[in-house]
């Protein structure tokens, strides 16, 4: 069974440009997260939808972070315009309920220049 | 701040030693548990999970303890090998389903 796949791997910008991260969980599985994850420290939950539906987005910086989960199975991550303190691993992961364990991709290492 | 970050506790064991990684979590109200490992360059991996209403479980090699009295977490890892060197995080999940995660240990095993 194939886990989480995350495209693309890593991404260099300069700041001011848009970049966008592209997910697509396990199959069957309803909830997908997005975190954000700054080197040496633990993932930080950005937003989760279940299905379609964003439920949690409280952490997202909406002035510039955006996420859309269209028919409820892939899911895009876009920031517009990047900075230069957006540098970090952005990590997607997907669970087949809100209430089991949650599998992770291998994340997007966003470097802004 | 990011220099705390940076300097990760690290838990130096002998190849064959078990290992015990601790993690205090926040929210008395948390039912889920998880720890997760990650390798350099890879994203988090599951390595077992637990709710509230147990004190342990266990898997290969693995087993985690939970004392919700002192809202403590530990991960114990039998005959611990190269291949356990990792960063371990351990989450929790409270009651919106929020996977909040801990600051993470790093796992060194010398051969």
């Amino acid at each position: 069974e194939a886990g989480v796949v995350q495209s693309p791997r890593y991404k260099i910008i300069e700041k001011k440009q848009p970049v966008a991260f592209w997910c697509n969980p396990i199959s069957g599985h309803n909830t997908l997260y997005w975190y954000l994850q700054n080197l040496g420290q633990g993932p930080e939950l950005l937003i989760r939808y279940e299905n379609e539906e964003a439920v949690d987005d409280s952490q997202l910086p909406k002035d510039r972070f955006s996420a859309e989960r269209l028919k409820g199975v892939d899911s895009t991550l876009k920031i517009q315009p990047a900075e230069l303190g957006d540098s970090a691993v952005y990590l997607c992961a997907s669970s087949q309920e809100m209430n089991t364990e949650a599998f992770f991709g291998q994340g997007t290492r966003l470097t802004v220049v | 701040g990011e220099s705390v970050g940076l300097h990760l506790p690290t838990l130096s064991v002998q190849e064959g030693d078990n290992s015990i990684i601790n993690c205090a979590y926040s929210n008395s109200a948390s039912d889920y548990f998880i720890w997760y490992k990650q390798e350099s360059g890879k994203g988090p991996q599951f390595i077992i999970d637990i709710r509230s209403n147990m004190d342990k479980r266990q898997g290969q090699r693995v087993t985690v303890l939970l004392n919700k009295t002192v809202k403590h977490l530990s991960l114990q890892i039998a005959a611990t090998q190269p291949g356990d060197s990792a960063v371990y995080f351990c989450a929790e999940r409270g009651s919106s389903y929020k996977l909040i995660f801990g600051s993470g240990t790093r796992l060194l095993v010398r051969p």
